[in-house]
């Protein structure tokens, strides 16, 4: 199964600041999938990131809070920006594995103060 | 629009007895399914998949899982639960027409919680 590195693994921030996650995969992808998980809760599709188009982001995410970068088919970007407390969370990217079915990062685990 | 029920949010069992956790679906054509495990501060762990055959999935850590058509079904199952259980479960599923191109849809989670 493809394998991904998602860095950083936890970080703490500042509010009114940006955080860019990177996730890269050892396989060449045609679509990743950013997905955030609150605190005690599930995880929720923020957008899905074609390479060479812009992302489609979900009914409740938008560009400007959370742009996405896909520059070639082993490697994206999610920034989330303007940070608030609000935005404490895992972001997880993801891809499709074939047989193997998704793979996930390890994830993003994120705490605005 | 694929979707994926959960309807325990919490179960405590003792260790040593059988575990049930359930999961429906709603999806037109025969979907992918997948139980997660999410340990506390952990990241998420395949514990089995369903694409097509056999109904009834083998997964890793002694887990299985069947799927029923007639009931939308994907319930998870083991015979005998270990302390090392405890942790939240997740069902999802993907779409079958569009492989690879589209997400997970993921339940709400079960938080299972293992009794000495």
């Amino acid at each position: 199964s493809a394998v991904i590195s998602q860095k950083p693994s936890r970080d703490i921030c500042q509010r009114g600041t940006s955080l860019t996650i990177q996730c890269q995969v050892d396989s060449q992808v045609t679509m990743m999938f950013w997905y955030r998980q609150q605190p005690g809760q599930s995880l929720t599709l923020i957008a899905t990131a074609n390479q060479g188009s812009e992302a489609t982001y979900e009914s409740g995410f938008v560009i400007d809070k959370f742009p996405i970068s896909r520059p070639n088919l082993t490697f994206s970007t999610l920034t989330v920006s303007n940070m608030s407390p609000e935005d404490s969370s895992i972001y997880l990217c993801s891809v499709w594995s074939g047989l193997y079915g998704y793979t996930f990062g390890s994830g993003t685990r994120l705490t605005v103060v | 629009a694929q979707s994926v029920t959960q309807p325990d949010i919490h179960i405590t069992v003792s260790e040593g007895a059988s575990l049930e956790l359930r999961c429906n679906y709603s999806y037109g054509a025969t979907p992918y399914l997948f139980w997660y495990v999410q340990s506390p501060g952990q990241g998420l762990q395949l514990l089995l998949k369903y694409f097509s055959g056999d109904t009834l999935v083998q997964g890793i850590k002694g887990f299985e899982a069947e799927f029923k058509r007639s009931q939308s079904s994907f319930n998870l199952r083991k015979p005998s639960v270990h302390w090392s259980d405890a942790a939240e479960y997740f069902c999802a599923v993907a779409s079958s027409m569009d492989t690879g191109r589209r997400a997970l849809t993921f339940g709400s989670g079960t938080r299972l919680q293992v009794q000495p």
